[in-house]
């Protein structure tokens, strides 16, 4: 069954260290979406890419985090340097192009920022 | 205003009961509508997707949509202890990006 493979699962990482996450979609699937997720909180789009272009990043705290697909497949979301603030699960989706699409979601990485 | 509205619960039901989630959206324009299920510490998983007024039956689950009211249910029928999760309403805007928002979820308890 395809699956969206995000990687790593868990990662801890002291404040004001790099941090960076893998997301590689469902094969097929234009649009992936990076989330982020506050525990008691639903998803918060961080940014949408369709192929390689950013359709939305208009949640995107720009002056630490960045992502990018450059190639219009896997995708790499960063954090530059990390807050506590940041603790979340990070979440990613894909799916096909179009308003009657549905979005099929990774296993997610759970940040935790000491 | 978010664009997708949830009551956040905690929703408690019996085993064997409906359970009945609600949730509203403010873009008259959205045209499509998921429901996801997410268990603690899980991703959030697909259980239906609905894009016509009417309901969408699918096993225990009907999903409904009014759109003249713009709002958006979810029927769990039969409910199981297994069926205890956080539910997930979420609808993609009717702009060119079609973004995919999410309420804040619903709690669901369902009680031996």
């Amino acid at each position: 069954e395809a699956e969206v493979a995000q990687s790593p699962r868990y990662k801890i990482t002291e404040k004001s260290q790099a941090v960076a996450f893998w997301c590689d979609p469902i094969s097929g699937h234009a649009t992936l979406y990076w989330y982020r997720q506050i525990l008691g909180q639903g998803p918060e789009l961080l940014v949408q890419f369709q192929d390689e272009s950013v359709v939305d990043d208009s949640q995107l705290p720009k002056d630490r985090f960045s992502a990018e697909r450059l190639k219009g497949v896997d995708s790499t979301l960063k954090i530059q340097p990390a807050e506590l603030g940041d603790s979340a699960m990070y979440l990613c989706a894909s799916s096909l192009t179009g308003t009657f699409t549905e979005a099929f979601f990774g296993q997610g990485t759970r940040l935790t920022v000491v | 205003q978010k664009e997708v509205e949830q009551n956040s619960g905690p929703l408690s039901v019996p085993e064997g009961a409906i359970a009945s989630l609600n949730c509203t959206y403010s873009d008259r324009g959205s045209q499509s509508f998921f429901w996801y299920r997410q268990y603690s510490g899980k991703s959030p998983e697909l259980i239906m997707s609905i894009y016509s007024n009417g309901d969408k039956e699918d096993g225990r689950f009907t999903a409904q949509l009014n759109k003249a009211s713009q709002y958006v249910s979810l029927l769990i029928r039969d409910s199981q202890p297994s069926d205890s999760a956080t539910y997930l309403c979420a609808g993609r805007l009717s702009n060119t990006g079609n973004q995919f928002y999410f309420g804040t979820g619903t709690s669901l308890t369902v009680i031996p």
